[in-house]
């Protein structure tokens, strides 16, 4: 079965400090990994995908994500924070199939990003 | 705006009550998925449909939760005899199939549903 952990409920950064947000996943074989955002009131954003290729994935707002296999994480970092960036964050996983299989996306519970002015 | 909507966007009812939400996939989307998401809990999936077909439904979808895409465009959830337990935002997603579009899924803003 796909699973995804989020291991910190809240994580707290300076603006302008590098923010890290962690996620570890499991499922059998390849995966698809994604990061969404949440802010108060909106739907989920979409903020970046690892499908294949390069480890290091690049996504909108200045994010990105690396894809660990041998650790099975899937990190999420900016190297300076926002206040703006102030939101919940979920990983998530799939694992692609063929047309009419099931690809449904696995969530993470969340973690709440605060950045401090 | 070209992207998911979901209607009410708010809903509040009594309980034994039945409710009935919308959602209108972006419209070149042909799969469509519906997730509940409870307060501290990451989006849980209910279900979802290629074109007008269920693929597959989620053992959270007791037997009161009714889902149908019958032109295999917007879609309609409804849930019978409401209990506070399914209180909870439920959200819809729409995306192109998992060969095209690696499966990325484009949400609406939600219905909030409240059942006192």
């Amino acid at each position: 079965a796909q699973s995804v952990a989020q291991p910190e409920d809240q994580v707290k950064v300076a603006e302008g400090n590098p923010l890290t947000v962690k996620c570890t996943y499991s499922v059998s074989g390849n995966p698809y990994l994604f990061w969404y955002v949440q802010y108060p009131n909106r739907g989920l954003q979409f903020l970046l995908k690892y499908i294949t290729g390069d480890n290091l994935v690049k996504g909108s707002y200045g994010f990105e994500a690396e894809f660990n296999k041998s650790q099975t994480s899937f990190h999420l970092k900016k190297p300076s924070a926002l206040v703006s960036d102030s939101a919940l964050y979920f990983c998530a996983v799939s694992r692609p199939g063929p047309v009419n299989r099931d690809d449904k996306i696995i969530f993470g519970k969340g973690t709440r990003l605060h950045i401090l002015p | 705006d070209t992207g998911v909507s979901q209607n009410p966007r708010h809903k509040i009812t009594k309980r034994g009550q039945n409710v009935t939400f919308r959602c209108d996939p972006i419209s070149e989307h042909n799969r469509l998925y519906w997730y509940r998401q409870t307060l501290g809990q990451g989006p849980e999936f209910l279900t979802y449909f290629q074109n007008e077909a269920q693929l597959e439904k989620s053992r959270l979808l007791s037997d009161r939760f009714s889902a149908e895409r019958p032109k295999g465009s917007f879609s309609t959830l409804e849930i019978q005899r409401t209990e506070q337990g399914d209180s909870a935002m439920y959200l819809c997603a729409s995306s192109l199939d998992g060969r095209l579009s690696y499966n990325e899924q484009f949400f609406g803003p939600g219905t909030r549903l409240t059942v006192l």
